[in-house]
């Protein structure tokens, strides 16, 4: 039930796009993405719903496709800041916060 | 507001021993995660916990439990300790709900040794 991320690491220079994918055998009612700097705790990004409804405080585009169970995170023109792990998470069937979170990608920003 | 704190930040335990992490969630969130952090493993669930109840359980073995108490504080216990379960665990609480942000802790760093 584990959602699946590629790539699993993606090395940039400032300014160049990245986009994360996640995906999932079963079906979505919601993906949350989450981002982890080296020795911090992991930090909201956004929520995709089902419908289109995006909850999010970050200005980071994403998707939801969910016909296929997948959901992509669009990082454009990134900064040194955007470095870290993003992890995608879903939620189990009867959870009231709790989520599945893929292996994460790490994502390195370099000047 | 105050964000989500766990308790002791740092461990160090010696095989066979039991050990209890604390964290205290968000003022008026009602739900707990416990997740366990491991190098190349990402965030494991363990379990989570929504007024005093535990909703769903991970895929871990029985040495690991936890609890919720009234004032949605939550512990866990993970007993007979082994070397393979040195890791980063870390809590994070939510209002209630599938569509609402998770915020997590610090973490608890243990080594067990």
């Amino acid at each position: 039930q584990q959602p699946v991320q590629s790539p699993q690491a993606v090395i940039l220079r400032e300014g160049e796009d990245a986009v994360i994918n996640c995906s999932s055998s079963k079906a979505l009612y919601s993906v949350h993405w989450y981002r982890q700097k080296h020795g911090e705790a992991p930090v909201f990004l956004m929520i995709l719903l089902k419908g289109g409804e995006q909850k999010g405080h970050e200005k980071i585009s994403a998707s939801f496709n969910e016909k296929k169970q997948q959901s992509s995170l669009y990082l454009t023109a990134s900064q040194l800041s955007y470095s870290g792990t993003y992890f995608c998470g879903t939620p189990l069937r009867g959870s009231q916060g709790n989520l599945i979170f893929g292996k994460g990608t790490k994502l390195s920003v370099k000047p | 507001k105050a964000g989500v704190t766990q308790t002791p930040r740092y461990l160090i335990k010696t095989r066979g021993q039991q050990v209890t992490l604390s964290c205290s969630p968000i003022s008026g969130h009602r739900s707990v995660s416990w997740y366990q952090q491991t190098p190349g493993q990402g965030l494991q669930f363990l379990f989570e916990y929504f007024s005093e109840t535990q909703r769903n359980k991970g895929n871990f073995p029985g040495r690991f439990s936890g609890r919720q108490f009234s004032n949605s504080r939550s512990e866990m216990n993970v007993s007979t300790l082994e070397l393979g379960d040195s890791a980063l665990y870390l809590c994070a609480s939510a209002r209630s709900g599938r569509e609402t942000e998770a915020f997590f802790g610090q973490g608890t760093r243990l080594t067990v040794v």
